[in-house]
């Protein structure tokens, strides 16, 4: 069955430093999502993309973030420079069609395994 | 931003009985409801959805109901089994807002065999 991966499973950085977070969606899924989990909190959306661009970014997705599909099968979120509170499970999904079904349809987003980002 | 509510953390089920697991929502723009399942060490999977036009949908051991006039749903599973012990989101969508899924903070099920 097909699955989203995430790389690597746990990522340590120090403060102020740059990461990137890789995603192999599913392959014929056209719709990207990252969401965030902090310890003891809920899963919070962070941002979609469809078509190469951002369709959709919560508050959380500021300056410091940035998404990019880089080939035919990566998706990957960059944090510029770390913060401590950016310590969170990060989960990739993707979905075959946008969820914008209308109030009949929901199309299934499916989730990555996550990685779990400690800032030091 | 508590527009997703799952009152309950934690729930424990015998074997067999009926798990039911109660979701509490305030915004009114949401269409389509949702319940994700996540194991430790997994990403969330998708459960059962429910469009804000019903009010029941049934999926073999899981039910879930929508009381859109007391803007609340509840999962139900029956009969409960060990392999249903997970931690269950509720979670929804919004008409003007489709990418975007807002989860509740989950609620600890363990069924006890």
């Amino acid at each position: 069955e097909p699955e989203v991966t995430q790389t690597p499973s746990h990522q340590v950085t120090q403060m102020g430093q740059e990461v990137i977070l890789r995603c192999v969606p599913i392959s014929n899924h056209l719709y990207f999502y990252w969401y965030r989990q902090i310890l003891g909190q809920k899963v919070e959306f962070l941002v979609s993309f469809y078509n190469n661009e951002i369709s959709e970014k919560s508050e959380i997705f500021d300056d410091q973030f940035s998404v990019e599909r880089p080939d035919g099968s990566n998706f990957t979120l960059k944090i510029r420079s770390t913060k401590l509170e950016d310590s969170a499970m990060y989960f990739c999904a993707s979905s075959e069609e946008s969820l914008a079904g209308g109030p009949s349809s929901y199309n299934e987003q499916f989730f990555g395994p996550g990685t779990r980002l400690t800032v030091l | 931003d508590q527009q997703v509510k799952q009152n309950s953390p934690s729930l424990s089920v015998q074997e067999g009985r009926i798990s039911i697991l109660n979701c509490d929502y305030t915004n009114s723009m949401f269409d389509y409801f949702l319940w994700y399942k996540k194991y430790p060490a997994e990403g969330p999977t998708f459960l059962i959805s429910i469009s804000s036009i019903k009010d029941k949908n049934e999926d073999g051991r899981f039910t879930v109901f929508l009381n859109k006039s007391a803007k609340h749903l509840s999962l139900h599973i029956v009969p409960s089994q060990p392999g249903d012990s997970a931690v269950y989101f509720c979670a929804a969508r919004m008409k003007t807002s489709y990418d975007k899924v807002i989860f509740g903070p989950g609620t600890s099920l363990s069924v006890i065999p």
